[in-house]
């Protein structure tokens, strides 16, 4: 297995444009997490799956934002009508779901970077 | 809720002297954390996790960490510094069946010859 991939690595668009990111988390991990970071700043929480179901999404997921995990494999974010504001580094993570006592901790892709012009 | 404080945004040591990075976490329940590396422009990585075993945490690249429940601590240590340990840290906490992670603001790590 090659990690989580994250597709494009990079993406320069105009505001008001809709963007789409993909996700690819390791292939036996049910969980799925996405979260934007700013610069200087921490990871964000934005929204997770388990299998196909999105299962939470934080307040920071706009209208605008849309996450789908339709086979329960890879997953993809769009954001719609992109404002300079939505400008970050967009994070993918895959886990296996806790146990009881057990976290695996996630493993992150290497994000992919928004700029909004 | 859960949240996690990093002390310090930026911590500068010398080549070989003691790195210390500070998190003090806030939570409820007992938490699980997690400490993670990020390099310019890739992902985080791993470091350790805290999981209700043993206090004393042991990571890779030589580092370690110690949960201490009196004082909602988890700081982050590694004996000698290394130049390649140049980066940012991040100290993260997840409570409960979501198990979701919320991070800490960050400290970068600056390692002088």
């Amino acid at each position: 297995d090659t990690g989580v991939s994250q597709d494009p690595r990079h993406k320069i668009t105009k505001r008001g444009q809709n963007v789409t990111f993909r996700c690819d988390p390791i292939s036996e991990h049910n969980r799925l997490y996405w979260y934007r970071q700013t610069l200087g700043q921490g990871p964000e929480f934005l929204t997770y799956f388990q299998n196909e179901a999105q299962l939470e999404k934080s307040r920071l997921l706009s209208d605008r934002f849309s996450a789908e995990r339709p086979k329960g494999s890879f997953s993809t974010l769009e954001i719609q009508r992109t404002e300079q504001g939505d400008s970050a580094m967009y994070l993918c993570a895959s886990s296996l779901a806790p146990g009881r006592g057990v976290h695996y901790g996630y493993t992150f892709g290497s994000g992919t970077r928004l700029t909004v012009v | 809720a859960q949240s996690v404080t990093q002390l310090g945004s930026h911590v500068s040591v010398s080549e070989g002297a003691l790195v210390l990075l500070r998190c003090n976490y806030s939570s409820s329940v007992p938490p699980y954390l997690f400490w993670y590396v990020q390099y310019p422009n890739q992902g985080l990585q791993l470091l350790l996790k805290y999981t209700s075993a043993a206090t004393l945490v042991k990571g890779i690249n030589g580092f370690e960490a110690e949960f201490k429940k009196s004082e909602t601590s988890f700081h982050l240590t590694k004996p000698s510094a290394h130049m390649s340990d140049a980066a940012e840290y991040f100290c993260a906490v997840s409570v409960g069946h979501n198990n979701d992670m919320r991070f800490g603001a960050g400290t970068r790590l600056t390692v002088k010859p």
